[in-house]
């Protein structure tokens, strides 16, 4: 019964290198989220998915892009990493909204750019 | 764009006394969904309670309730008979049927029970 699924939990990045965040989840959810958490901001929506082949841009999308080539699968890029991308990243996944299910979150990730 | 606020940046709660955190939301949508999440120290997202807008009764969870008024746009979480268990971010959060699906967040109060 695993729900969501983050790797890696920690990592260090220097400036301007990139790195991928994988996010899976094994409860057939048809969508997917990134979101990064910041003290005193709440969480905040990076990028989103709502089917296997499709994303959206979320409140905070630049520098960070997606892909989900696999509906159990949501992929967070990196491509130049800043001292300003460092925080938490959650993924979370639900049921469509039509039904209003909360969120399974993973269990986060935590990213420090030096 | 919705919008919801947590004007209690920390709390502070007498261990089994009961305390409310506060939430206001706005949204001009009249199918929504409101959400409380626990975040303990170890950093994982716990769901806690859910409130639909056309639930006529307020959502109860065990020690949890929601204080839900819909035409003040609050979304109140009741704690009673707090536990040292408890200290914790607290996060409101709401999900509206039609607007893309994904759901905005709270900036979170820390609780902290005093034994």
């Amino acid at each position: 019964n695993a729900g969501v699924t983050q790797t890696p939990k920690f990592r260090v990045l220097k400036t301007g290198q990139s790195m991928t965040l994988l996010c899976a989840q094994d409860m057939n959810h048809e969508y997917m989220y990134w979101y990064r958490q910041d003290p005193g901001m709440g969480l905040r929506l990076i990028h989103y998915s709502v089917g296997e082949g499709t994303t959206a841009k979320g409140e905070v999308p630049d520098g960070y892009n997606v892909s989900r080539l696999k509906k159990q699968n949501f992929l967070l890029g990196l491509e130049s990493a800043a001292p300003s991308q460092t925080s938490v990243y959650f993924c979370a996944s639900s049921y469509s909204s039509l039904r209003l299910y909360g969120y399974t979150f993973g269990s986060g990730t935590r990213l420090t750019v030096v | 764009a919705q919008k919801i606020t947590q004007t209690q940046p920390g709390m502070f709660v007498q261990e089994k006394e009961a305390v409310t955190l506060d939430c206001t939301y706005d949204t001009s949508d009249q199918s929504y969904g409101l959400f409380w999440y626990k975040q303990p120290s170890s950093g994982e997202m716990i769901f806690l309670i859910y409130q639909g807008s056309y639930d006529e009764q307020n959502a109860t969870e065990g020690r949890y309730s929601l204080n839900f008024q819909k035409a003040r746009k609050s979304a109140n979480l009741v704690i009673s008979a707090s536990q040292l268990g408890d200290s914790a971010m607290y996060f409101c959060a709401m999900r509206e049927v039609y607007n893309n699906n994904d759901m905005r967040f709270g900036a979170g109060t820390r609780l902290t029970v005093k034994p």
